[in-house]
């Protein structure tokens, strides 16, 4: 299958300063990608989806200025979450797709951000 | 809009079989994906079935779609130890180009 990473695997930060993200494909070019959210014991929550080259697409109630989202390449992704705050704290999951691959979907390891 | 439900918890003992089930309510979905996710790590891709199959077989694994009930099921044959993990049920609606929807996740437990 795919080959997924993000980097950093866990990040812990102070209230009020910006994370990165970053999620590489690593064997495909990613003409779109989705970014996920999960808190403890819940599924996964779609944040918003971009495609390359251009602006991003946020779902309801996830504020674009506060997650930045950059899809500057078809193998690179970005997730800055800007400001953070404690309840920001969670669990954030790429997902790269071309739909070029007959239904398959795969999904980077995550990177959990705790912030205090 | 699109809904997926799947039963919480299920606990077996090691060598049984389990099944996970899983209902949908969208009637244009295309794919259907079963996903594994262990503590802390992201989602694993068992297996996913394209929406005119009633059955795929992979190994331990055997998913089971009925279209007509809108029922997707899994299957473990002879569990094990580390299958242990939390399963999601996904289900897209075109050939690709959107995002999943997911279901809770069913919490599996295998006792030895």
């Amino acid at each position: 299958g795919a080959v997924v990473s993000q980097h950093p695997s866990r990040v812990i930060c102070k209230s009020g300063t910006s994370v990165k993200i970053e999620c590489r494909s690593l064997d495909f070019q990613a003409t779109t990608m989705f970014w996920y959210r999960q808190f403890p014991k819940q599924s996964l929550m779609l944040m918003a989806t971009s495609n390359e080259g251009s602006k991003a697409t946020y779902e309801q109630g996830v504020e674009k200025d506060k997650f930045l989202i950059n899809h500057a390449s078809l193998t690179l992704s970005t997730l800055t979450v800007t400001s953070a705050h404690p309840e920001d704290s969670s669990f954030y999951i790429c997902s790269p797709n071309n739909a070029k691959g007959a239904g398959e979907q795969f999904f980077g390891p995550g990177t959990r951000l705790t912030v205090l | 809009g699109e809904d997926v439900e799947q039963s919480l918890f299920l606990s077996v003992r090691e060598g049984d079989s389990s099944v996970i089930n899983c209902t949908y309510t969208d009637s244009s979905s295309t794919y259907l994906y079963w996903y594994k996710q262990e503590p802390g790590a992201g989602l694993q891709l068992l297996t996913y079935i394209f929406s005119n199959m009633d059955m795929k077989q992979d190994q331990r694994l055997t998913v089971l779609l009925n279209k007509k009930d809108k029922h997707l099921s899994l299957r473990i044959a002879d569990t094990q130890t580390g299958d242990s993990a939390i399963y999601f049920c996904a289900e897209r609606s075109d050939s690709g180009y959107s995002t999943l929807t997911f279901g809770k996740g069913t919490m599996l437990l295998v006792s030895p």
